[in-house]
């Protein structure tokens, strides 16, 4: 099957700095990627639609400023979480979506601010 | 918008059997997936329906009636690492396929 990767898998920064999370489509192209965001708990809330070479779109709620994705190719998206704080702490998980089949997800990104 | 319903924890024995319930109210409904996700983990597919009906893959069963807006995942013969959390996800027919999930339901299987 499709095989999605994230990188880092966990990450602990201090409050006011940036992270990146690296999301890989490893053996397909991906027109599409997703990024969700899950706290404790609680099932995956959909941040931002990612397209390549096109502006992400954010849902209602989530803002583009300070959660910044680049899908600069077919098989990678980034997402860069600017001026972290605490309550930005959460499991960041991204998919990629193979055209006619179903999403796919990675392992997803464990994000602790201090 | 989506709504999407499913209970938050079920118990069961092992060997024996769960239904998980899921409803739904969505516009342009175009398939319902069921995941399983451990703690901590991604989610992993397991099963997709887009027409009415059983869809059976091992222990594993999902049905659907977009009539009604109900699904459900039938899982047999229960084992101990089906211990996990149950997402039901709809998926809306727009360009960007995106699926919005229900909050999961719990299932802990007891010896």
């Amino acid at each position: 099957g499709a095989v999605v990767s994230q990188h880092p898998s966990w990450v602990i920064c201090k409050s006011g700095t940036s992270v990146k999370i690296e999301c890989r489509s490893l053996d397909f192209q991906a027109t599409t990627m997703f990024w969700y965001r899950q706290f404790p708990k609680q099932s995956l809330m959909l941040m931002a639609t990612s397209n390549e070479g096109s502006k992400a779109t954010y849902e209602q709620g989530v803002e583009k400023d300070k959660f910044l994705i680049n899908h600069a190719s077919l098989t990678l998206s980034t997402l860069t979480v600017t001026s972290a704080h605490p309550e930005d702490s959460s499991f960041y998980i991204c998919s990629a979506r193979l055209p006619g089949y179903e999403q796919y997800f990675g392992p997803g990104t464990r994000l602790t601010v201090t | 918008g989506q709504n999407i319903d499913q209970p938050t924890e079920m118990t069961a024995t092992e060997g024996a059997i769960v239904q998980i319930n899921c409803t739904y109210q969505t516009s342009g409904f175009n398939g319902l997936f069921w995941y399983q996700q451990h703690a901590g983990e991604a989610p992993t597919f397991l099963s997709y329906n887009v027409l009415d009906g059983l869809e059976e893959k091992g222990r594993f069963s999902s049905f659907l009636s977009r009539s009604k807006g109900y699904s459900y995942l039938l899982l047999k013969e229960l084992q101990m690492k089906d211990s996990a959390s149950y997402l039901c996800a709809v998926r809306s027919g727009s360009n960007d396929y995106k699926l919005s999930f229900g909050a999961g339901t719990t299932v802990t299987v007891r010896a």
